[in-house]
């Protein structure tokens, strides 16, 4: 069975700030997805990574993928309050099933 | 931007009854899951379906539950005998292929009492 960690759980932070979080698994990703989930909503992609080392950008998100596909990141930079969510990682583990962390629910404080 | 629906939104149903949700993926897609979420937990895997078949499916996808892709455009999960555990958000999602991005719905949440 393939685990994802994700940290912090929580993270609370001024806005204007910088912040990172992070994914993690025992297990090498085929592909890893980092999605948004609004409540009560269906989780909205942000970004797909497939190469180890990749580095995807979004505007104020930065998003990296491990060399060895295990572990990835989100950077945001300057948070607005519009950042404010659940923040999910998923990865296939050569297959086409989804596994899913439990995510990092970010607050940003205006 | 193409989205996967969802219906009904919120579904209230007694325990032992039957229940389908119903999901209307993206037209080109043709790959089709069911998640689910129960509150405070993980979005979890419970069924892939491809080619007019269930391709994978978790240990949580047992014999009450099964998938149906009755035309072109909808995809269905039935629930045979609803149990109280069953109560959680169910999503839709479907993609081109068989990995990379997947596109959700908005969700049933499904209560049994």
């Amino acid at each position: 069975t393939q685990l994802l960690e994700q940290s912090p759980q929580f993270l609370s932070i001024q806005e204007g700030e910088n912040l990172t979080v992070y994914c993690n698994s025992s297990s090498v990703f085929s592909s890893l997805q980092w999605y948004r989930q609004e409540p009560g909503e269906g989780p909205v992609l942000l970004v797909t990574v497939v190469t180890g080392g990749e580095v995807k950008k979004l505007k104020r998100l930065t998003f990296q993928f491990g060399d060895a596909r295990k572990d990835s990141s989100l950077h945001i930079t300057a948070a607005q309050p519009g950042d404010t969510g659940l923040y999910l990682c998923a990865g296939n583990f050569g297959n086409e099933k989804l596994t899913f962390g439990t995510g990092t629910r970010l607050t940003i404080i205006p | 931007e193409p989205e996967v629906t969802q219906t009904p939104s919120h579904q209230v149903t007694q325990m032992g009854q039957e229940v389908i949700l119903r999901c209307v993926p993206i037209s080109n897609h043709l790959y089709f899951y069911w998640y689910r979420q129960i509150l405070g937990q993980k979005v979890e895997f419970l069924v892939s379906f491809y080619n007019n078949e269930i391709s994978e499916k978790s240990e949580i996808f047992d014999d009450q539950f099964s998938v149906e892709r009755p035309d072109g455009s909808n995809f269905t999960l039935k629930i045979r005998s609803t149990k109280l555990e069953d109560s959680a958000m169910y999503f839709c999602a479907s993609s081109r292929r068989g990995s990379g991005g997947y596109t959700f719905g908005s969700g049933t949440r499904l209560t049994v009492v």
